[in-house]
């Protein structure tokens, strides 16, 4: 079946330094994507969404970048701040308006 | 306050008896979706709801079951829970289908 999958289980930063998530999708049905922040005791907070149909999109302090030939969606965060640290999920609709598909999660840890 | 509120937030049983949690939104939400949360798998999806009466599988839904009689509550039933049903649960709902998900503070079960 599709899975979403993240590169790397922990991420390790610098107070300040620019933060790079990495995820790859199998299933390229999927044409919404979801970047969702998860704090310890909390449930997951919405971060970003893109469509099949943009290669980027920019929030506050947040950029999304999808790259389809390869699969492969990105969430970069400027100026990482303690605040960050937390656990950071891409989600994937397989092509399916109703369902979401989850990654592993990335683990962010902001060094003071 | 736009929220989706969870009932218990902690629950301790035992096997084969029945259990419901609750699950409501106030945000007129038309979608909704139950996931559940473990260590290693990440989150996966329960069951989703795109609106009243009309509700779908997701990629774990056996031993659950849900309802959607009014647009604001979507309860999850375990009608035999077992131990492998051990798990931290998040309800979660959006405007529609491929909108962002606001998620509830999850219920962690234990079933013994």
């Amino acid at each position: 079946g599709e899975s979403v999958g993240l590169h790397l289980p922990t991420l390790s930063v610098q107070e300040g330094d620019n933060s790079i998530i990495n995820c790859a999708y199998s299933n390229s049905a999927s044409d919404y994507f979801i970047w969702y922040k998860q704090e310890s005791g909390k449930g997951p907070q919405f971060i970003i969404d893109i469509r099949s149909n943009m290669d980027k999109r920019q929030g506050q302090r947040v950029t999304v970048l999808l790259n389809k030939t390869v699969k492969h969606l990105s969430l970069q965060i400027a100026a990482t701040q303690p605040g960050d640290s937390a656990v950071y999920f891409c989600a994937e609709n397989g092509g399916n308006t109703g369902k979401l598909i989850f990654g592993q999660g990335t683990t962010l840890q902001v060094k003071p | 306050e736009a929220q989706v509120t969870q009932n218990p937030r902690y629950l301790i049983t035992v096997t084969g008896k029945k259990l419901t949690v609750t699950c409501s939104q106030n945000m007129n939400h038309e979608y909704m979706s139950w996931y559940r949360q473990d260590p290693g798998l990440g989150l996966r999806q329960i069951y989703y709801s795109m609106n009243v009466e009309v509700t779908d599988k997701g990629d774990v839904p056996e031993g659950y079951k849900v309802s959607r009689k009014e647009k604001r509550n979507f309860p999850l039933i375990l009608e035999s829970p077992s131990p492998n049903q051990t798990s931290l649960y998040f309800c979660a709902s959006s405007l529609w289908g491929d909108k962002p998900q606001h998620f509830g503070d999850g219920t962690r079960l234990s079933i013994l």
